[in-house]
């Protein structure tokens, strides 16, 4: 079954501190993966997308890496910023164009 | 401005009674969705449509009806509502197959007393 899993589910950091978002997906046959930013209240907004090829993607403070082999996709926040508080959705589309969503990671980002 | 708006925001109903959820983009996307994001699950498919008059059923359509007569609208219909229907509910638009980036609305948050 297509799945996509993020870790963790909820997390917590100081305002200028780095951190790391996981998503571990089981699609098949794997399109691209986008990292999509919910705002409180609003609608997901993309950040980046990654086809089969690409292994970066870089988007101001945040990093997307993916590794296709082990199926594994992470982003990284850097020297975050209270704006930066939010949901993070990964988003995994297959060949058909089905496309799964991950539940994802809430984080919250204090002064 | 230019984008994809959703009406009405906010919604309080009663149980049984019809509901529609307005969707419009400015944008001329082929393909349009609506999905509702509750906690614990995450966004899940209600229905789409890949152009006027061309609609489909997704993960979760039963007690939703959609229309698509004109490109720019999609609105959808809770023809009796139930409370397992309170949810809050994203329209998105997409330009193209496969690569292409949904461009979401921001949401209706509907409570069914």
């Amino acid at each position: 079954k297509n799945q996509v899993e993020q870790s963790p589910q909820s997390l917590i950091i100081l305002e200028g501190k780095n951190c790391t978002l996981q998503c571990n997906y089981t699609v098949s046959p794997f399109s691209n993966l986008r990292w999509y930013k919910q705002d409180t209240g609003r609608g997901p907004v993309s950040l980046t997308i990654m086809t089969f090829s690409e292994n970066t993607k870089s988007n101001g403070r945040y990093t997307a890496t993916l590794d296709a082999d082990t199926k594994q996709s992470s982003l990284h926040i850097t020297a975050s910023q209270l704006s930066d508080s939010a949901s993070y959705i990964c988003v995994v589309s297959d060949r058909d164009d089905k496309i799964i969503f991950g539940k994802g990671t809430r984080l919250h980002i204090l002064p | 401005d230019a984008g994809i708006t959703q009406s009405p925001r906010y919604k309080i109903t009663e149980t049984g009674r019809q509901v529609t959820l307005m969707c419009h983009q400015t944008w001329s996307h082929s393909y349009m969705f609506w999905y509702r994001q509750d906690l614990g699950h995450g966004l899940r498919l209600i229905y789409y449509s890949a152009a006027a008059d061309i609609t489909d059923k997704g993960e979760v359509p039963d007690g939703y009806v959609v229309s698509r007569s004109k490109t720019e609208n999609f609105p959808l219909t809770l023809e009796s509502a139930t409370r397992s229907q309170t949810s809050v509910y994203f329209c998105a638009s997409r330009s193209q197959l496969y690569t292409g980036e949904l461009f979401f609305g921001e949401g209706s948050r509907l409570t069914v007393l």
